[in-house]
């Protein structure tokens, strides 16, 4: 079974606060992707990687940077938090790189809290 | 206008009911339609996944596509307590070369015993 690994479940953080989310895949995706989820909004896209090294923004960028030193590791960055970043993020990974298909795995997620 | 609506509910059925759940979509583009199921405090896992017009059966769960409505649907028959989370639907198409997926908002279903 393809198992996406997210380090923190529960993140309490103090505005201001640099914050690291880690992201690890088992199954040599190509493919991994930030999201968070807010009730009413759905899913939303923070950032994508294709390949080691590789990024690009997704819809809302702003205030996050991530890392992807290793193929099977995605980190999201927050470079100084702030109370509209309290969300559910979630990672997720996928095999075909770019094309139509490829299913997403998701990681059971990282709650974050800023206060 | 957002290009994927789903109605959040939530959504209370009695066990043994069939469950339609329900999404439009405006962007023609979308060529490949998913449903994710999200139990709570667990992240989406995919369920059914469709690319044409027409019905998918897998057990007790069908999935409908109608690409000249912009209407996807999923049915869920003789609904259990286990069917109990928030359904995602999903949609996929190229937008400006990339293929992306786009999320509806998830309705919140609640099956009871």
């Amino acid at each position: 079974d393809v198992k996406v690994t997210q380090s923190s479940r529960y993140l309490v953080k103090r505005t201001g606060e640099k914050v690291f989310l880690e992201c690890v895949q088992d199954m040599d995706h190509e493919n991994m992707f930030w999201y968070r989820q807010d009730p009413g909004l759905g899913l939303r896209l923070i950032y994508f990687s294709y390949d080691v090294k590789m990024k690009e923004k997704g819809d809302i960028p702003e205030g996050y940077s991530v890392s992807r030193e290793k193929k099977e590791r995605f980190s999201l960055i927050l470079e100084s938090a702030s109370t509209n970043q309290t969300s559910m993020y979630l990672c997720a990974s996928s095999f075909q790189a770019g094309g139509p298909t490829g299913e997403l795995f998701f990681g059971e997620g990282s709650r974050l809290t800023v206060l | 206008q957002k290009e994927v609506e789903q109605d959040p509910g939530p959504l209370s059925v009695p066990e043994g009911a069939i469950v339609s759940l329900n999404c439009t979509y405006s962007n023609s583009a979308f060529q490949y339609f998913m449903w994710y199921r999200q139990y709570s405090r667990k992240g989406p896992e995919l369920l059914m996944y469709t690319y044409s017009s027409g019905n998918k059966e897998d057990g007790r769960f069908t999935a409908q596509v109608d690409k000249s409505s912009k209407y996807i649907s999923l049915f869920i028959r003789d609904s259990q307590p286990s069917d109990s989370a928030t359904y995602l639907c999903a949609m996929k198409g190229a937008t400006s070369g990339t293929y992306k997926y786009i999320f509806g908002t998830g309705t919140r279903l609640k099956v009871l015993a």
